[in-house]
C-alpha cells in the first residue's frame, strides 16, 4: 500500500551543526516528494519539493536528496538554528489522483543552543 | 497567516455529538483537502474537493462527511463522535496551476470529545 515513514523519530543537534532528516518511501508511483516543517501548535509549512525525475535540490539553507533506487529521501539543514525546531514531515504527492498528500510519520528535530 | 483560514480553533464536545468545521481557503486555490493529525496516526488524508467536487478520498470515517461550496469554502461534519476522534484537523488548499505542489494549510481546529 502507500505508506511514507521516517527513520528517526527524534533528532537532536548542536545549534550551528548540519542536520539531516530521513524518510523511506515504499511507493514509487509519486510525482513529488515534498518537505513540511510543523511548529507547535501550527499547521505544516512547506519547506521544499523535488520532482521525482531529480536527485538533488537545494533552497536556502536546506538540500533535499532523492535517492529513487533504494526509495530514500533526506532534508539537509544547514547550519541548525534554535527556530528550526520542529516536527519535520515527508510526503509523496500523487498528481495523477487529484494532488493528494501522504505523509511520512515525522521527525522532531530538537535544537540545543 | 497563511491565507488558509479555519474556524472554531478549538472544539470540546461530547461523545455522540455532531460538530462541523469550517475551512476557507487561499484567495484563487480551487482544491481544498481535509487532514486528520492525532498522536499516533501522524497526518492522515481525509478527502480532497476540487471546485465544488469530490476529487479523492482518503481513509474518512462513514461517520465524516464532507463538501465545498459555490464560495469554494468547504466544511468537514464530524458525527455520532467518539473520543479516538479525538485530534487536530486540518484543511489545506492548492491550486495545480502553481509552479510548486506545496499545500498551504490552516492552523488546525483542535477536537477534544469527552
Amino acid at each position: 500500500g502507500e505508506s511514507v515513514g521516517l527513520h528517526l523519530p527524534t533528532l537532536s543537534v548542536q545549534e550551528g551543526d548540519n542536520s539531516i532528516i530521513n524518510c523511506a518511501y515504499s511507493n514509487s508511483a509519486s510525482d513529488y516528494f515534498i518537505w513540511y516543517k510543523q511548529e507547535s501548535g501550527k499547521g505544516p509549512q512547506f519547506i521544499i519539493d523535488i520532482r521525482s525525475n531529480m536527485d538533488k535540490r537545494q533552497g536556502q539553507r536546506v538540500t533535499v536528496l532523492l535517492n529513487k533506487t533504494v526509495k530514500h529521501l533526506s532534508l539537509q539543514i544547514a547550519a541548525t538554528q534554535p527556530g528550526d525546531s520542529a516536527v519535520y514531515f515527508c510526503a509523496e504527492l500523487y498528481y495523477n489522483q487529484g494532488g493528494k498528500l501522504i505523509f511520512g510519520q515525522g521527525t522532531e528535530l530538537s535544537v540545543k543552543p | 497567516d497563511s491565507g488558509v483560514t479555519q474556524t472554531p480553533k478549538h472544539l470540546i464536545t461530547a461523545t455522540g455529538q455532531r460538530v462541523t468545521l469550517r475551512c476557507s481557503p487561499r484567495s484563487g486555490d480551487l482544491s481544498v483537502y481535509w487532514y486528520q493529525q492525532s498522536l499516533d496516526q501522524g497526518l492522515q488524508f481525509l478527502i480532497q474537493y476540487y471546485n465544488g467536487e469530490e476529487r479523492a478520498k482518503g481513509n474518512i470515517l462513514e461517520r465524516f462527511s464532507a463538501q465545498q461550496f459555490p464560495d469554494l469554502h468547504s466544511e468537514l461534519n464530524l458525527s455520532s463522535l467518539e473520543l479516538g476522534d479525538s485530534a487536530l484537523y486540518f484543511c489545506a488548499s492548492s491550486d495545480p496551476d502553481r509552479s510548486s505542489y506545496g499545500y498551504t494549510f490552516g492552523s488546525g481546529t483542535r477536537l477534544t470529545v469527552v
